[in-house]
């Protein structure tokens, strides 16, 4: 049972160039999103997905586009990458346990914009 | 909006000492409440969760109680040990609705030597 899967774990970009991380759940949660982690601000939501075909902005999703390519699927794409976007990403997907929306998290990618 | 405010750290403390990691909140309605905990390397775990006023979470040793009174959920372990060093996560969300999505604290890094 792999639960949320993400790839790259790391990638180094020089500003400008662009990338795709992917993530995938195998636990059919209807809900996905993206956060990314920065040292002493906790974890800030990117982009969410409600469900298959639906996508909304977080608190940070300048720079950034989403992709809710099926149930499983949910694509972070960075056009042009910039030093400020250098952190650590995870995705999560989420169901609903005793009346809580419970988040799974995968073990994150680390990207280093220079 | 919703926030989320827990202690600042490092916390530091020696094998079998009391654990307390204060957390207030803010949020229009009633919130469930999330202690998530990230192993070095990892992505975060769910560690425990209250769902409303007065419930007690537990998990693993550690405890939490939903204090509507006083917006808290303060995580407490009586005798903490050297493999719960870890970054702690207080949290809250609500079940529907676009603030289903998770709020985090800024986290806190324990230490917990033998």
């Amino acid at each position: 049972n792999a639960g949320v899967t993400q790839t790259p774990k790391f990638q180094v970009l020089k500003t400008g160039q662009s990338m795709t991380l992917q993530c995938a759940q195998d636990m059919n949660h209807n809900s996905m999103y993206w956060y990314r982690q920065d040292p002493g601000m906790g974890l800030r939501l990117i982009y969410y997905s409600a469900s298959e075909g639906t996508t909304d902005k977080g608190e940070v999703p300048n720079g950034y586009n989403v992709s809710r390519l099926n149930k499983r699927e949910f694509s972070l794409r960075l056009e042009s990458a910039a030093p400020s976007q250098t952190s650590v990403y995870f995705c999560a997907s989420s169901e609903l346990l005793s009346g809580a929306n419970v988040l799974t998290f995968g073990a994150g990618s680390r990207l280093t914009v220079l | 909006g919703n926030s989320v405010t827990q202690m600042e750290g490092p916390v530091t403390l020696s094998e079998e000492a009391f654990l307390t990691i204060n957390c207030t909140y803010t949020a229009t309605g009633y919130p469930s409440l999330f202690w998530y905990v990230q192993y070095p390397g990892e992505g975060l775990q769910l560690l425990l969760k209250a769902t409303k006023a007065d419930d007690k979470g537990s998990n693993k040793g550690f405890e939490a109680t939903y204090r509507k009174e006083t917006t808290s959920f303060h995580l407490e372990k009586g005798s903490v040990q050297v493999s719960d060093s870890a970054v702690y996560f207080c949290a809250l969300s609500f079940s529907s609705g676009s603030a289903r999505q998770l709020t985090f604290g800024s986290g806190t890094q324990l230490t917990v030597l033998p």
